[in-house]
């Protein structure tokens, strides 16, 4: 059975950083790409970053581009978003996601397992 | 940034009824379109894969359709348990964008 579970969630002030993991079981991790989509509360689902198989490759949404950093370490089957200089719009719910290829072939099309989520909260 | 437009929300419907769900993207993604659902407190959950391919598992009264910029999303007969928000996600271009949603109701 897939699991993603995630840890390292908490309260910070503005400028302040923190750093998730989610630590993956029940596949081979090293053949998916992997994801990290956030959530606001009350609000709809925001695709943060992801990263290919060996972690060499990273893609970001424009507003978290040089204050967040997705990694993986492969040994120990772990994704990692490292956040920084955090605002009160970063607060959310941080879902870590395996990204699965299209039927085209095209890398990370689609989510298809979640983990349950780390709550961040940024606030002064 | 390919923006994804959701229609309607929310949407009351009763048990039974055939439910459907429309998304707008802002230009052409071919079928590059996922559905997910998601329940109060809950992880999203894969259904519609590449536009109209069902997830394993998932029950045959979803269904997906669509290419280009118009994409629906269908519950044949929709049950209790179809409470939910649904949304849609294009891979057309990075960034990966959603639809605000879809929250469907029982009337």
């Amino acid at each position: 059975e897939v699991q993603l579970v995630e840890s390292g969630g908490g309260l910070v002030r503005p400028g302040e950083s923190l750093r998730l993991s989610c630590a993956a079981s029940g596949f081979f991790f090293t053949d998916y790409w992997m994801s990290w989509v956030r959530q606001s509360p009350g609000k709809g689902l925001e695709w943060v970053a992801n990263i290919n198989l060996d972690g060499s490759a990273q893609n970001y949404v424009d507003s978290v581009k040089g204050r967040f950093i997705i990694s993986r370490d492969n040994a120990k089957k772990s994704l990692y978003l490292q956040m920084n200089n955090l605002t009160p719009d970063d607060s959310a719910i941080y879902f870590c996601a395996r990204s699965s290829d299209s039927q085209g072939g095209i890398s990370a099309a689609h989510f298809d397992s979640w983990g349950q989520g780390a709550r961040v909260s940024v606030s002064s | 940034d390919i923006q994804m437009t959701q229609s309607p929300s929310p949407l009351s419907a009763s048990v039974g009824d055939r439910v459907i769900i429309t998304c707008q993207a802002s230009q052409d993604i071919s079928t590059y379109l996922n559905w997910y659902q998601q329940k109060p407190g809950k992880a999203p959950k894969l259904l519609i894969y590449d536009a109209s391919d069902l997830e394993t598992g998932v029950p045959s009264r979803f269904g997906g359709s669509g290419s280009g910029t118009h994409f629906t999303f269908t519950i044949t007969s929709l049950q209790p348990e179809d409470v939910a928000t649904y949304y849609c996600q294009q891979y057309g271009n990075l960034p990966l964008t959603f639809g605000g949603g879809t929250k469907v109701e029982i009337k």
